[in-house]
This record gives C-alpha cells, structure tokens and sequence, in this order.
C-alpha cells in the first residue's frame, strides 16, 4: 500500500541527547514536509524538501536539522540545541504539481524528552 | 508567519445535530485544505479547494472556498459519534509563497454526545 511510513510512534530521550525520526513515503512524492504539534496549537513548519539534495527552513527550524539524499527519505534529527523538544511530530508528503498541494500526514512520533 | 483564525476553538454537540467552523486570513489564498485528525495520529485530508466560490462535498462534509479568497468554511451535517475529533483548516498563499507551503489553522475539537 502507498503511504507515509513515521517511525518510532513513541520515542524516548535524555535531555542532552541528539535523536532522529524517521520518514519514508512511497507515493513518488516530490516534496516532505516536517511539522511539530504542541496541545492546543495548529501544525508548524519546522523543514521542507522541494527536491532531492535541496531543503528550506519553515517557521520553527532551530535546533531541527534534516537531509534529503533519497526522494523516499527525510529523517528528522533532534538536537540538543532544542529548548522544547517534546512535542508530536508530523511528516507529510505532496506531489505539488499542477497546483495541487494537497499534504498527505504520516502517523506521527510522539517524543518525550526527560 | 501567516496566521489562520479557526473558530470555534471547541464544539459539544449532541448526535444529529450540524456543525459549521470556518477559517479567516488577511491575506489571499489560492488553496484551501480542511483535515481530521484522531487522537495520536496524524491529519486526514477531507476536502480541497482550489477556486473561489467553490462548493464541494465529500458525504456529510461541505466546504467552500470564499469569494474574497480570505476564508472557508465546513459543515458537518447530522453529525455521528465517529465525527470526534480536530478539525484543521489549511491553506497556501496566492503570492510571495512556495508551492505546496501550507499555513495552518489551530483547528477546532468537536465533541459529539449520543
């Protein structure tokens, strides 16, 4: 089945620690996207990927890092730069052609940082 | 960044009863996206829209894109237990934005009764 695949769906760290989150798609999507969910508040955009091998930061980025070396691909690393980092994290996925923009969401990694 | 002013920010309603939220930006947008999201998971799209005046259904869901491509509404009509959930309103700049950038409402919680 085509789809976006988040993994862990829980995930725990130490304060200090640096930690990745995974992100695979198989819908031949050109573009991922990562955002952070906080109780209460809309999605935020922390990166997004147009393109293999090119990303832009979104509205959140510090302390965030990414990589896109496959299209399938755009794990999200955690770094202990992040004052706040327990939160929900959402990747999503669009074809973005033609206009159409329409996101389709992983499940989500919930991280807790102790 | 931009900012969507989802309203109501929470809604309990008994089981038949319809439902309307509706989201209002200051800037135009040419995309208008309504998501679900269920507890811990990630969001769903519902329905999209991409011109002005636009009336689309999906079931007992209507949204429409607003003539002054500022605003969109939903309607839940004769709503059911499995209608719980956060309801997010997105939508993509007209001007000045990547394709497929999304902004984010901070979504509306509907409580259903039986």
């Amino acid at each position: 089945d085509g789809g976006i695949t988040q993994s862990p769906k829980y995930l725990f760290r130490k304060e200090g620690q640096n930690v990745t989150l995974s992100c695979e798609q198989n819908l031949n999507h050109d573009a991922m996207y990562w955002y952070r969910q906080d109780p209460g508040q809309g999605l935020r955009l922390i990166y997004y990927s147009q393109i293999v091998n090119d990303f832009q930061k979104g509205d959140i980025a510090e302390g965030y890092s990414v990589s896109r070396e496959k299209k399938e691909s755009f794990p999200l690393t955690v770094t202990s730069a992040q004052k706040n980092p327990t939160a929900f994290y959402l990747c999503a996925s669009s074809i973005n052609r033609d206009r159409v923009t329409e996101a389709f969401f992983g499940q989500g990694t919930r991280l807790t940082v102790v | 960044g931009q900012q969507l002013n989802q309203s109501p920010q929470s809604m309990f309603i008994q089981e038949g009863e319809d439902v309307s939220m509706n989201c209002t930006s200051s800037s135009i947008f040419n995309t208008w996206l309504w998501y679900k999201q269920d507890p811990g998971e990630g969001p769903v799209l519902l329905i999209a829209l991409y011109k002005a005046g636009e009336l689309t259904s999906n079931g007992r869901l209507t949204a429409q894109f607003g003539i002054t491509r500022k605003d969109s509404f939903l309607n839940i009509s004769a709503s059911i237990p499995s209608d719980v959930g956060i309801y997010f309103c997105a939508g993509q700049l007209d001007r000045g934005s990547t394709l497929g950038r999304l902004y984010f409402g901070r979504g509306t919680q509907l409580t259903v009764w039986p």
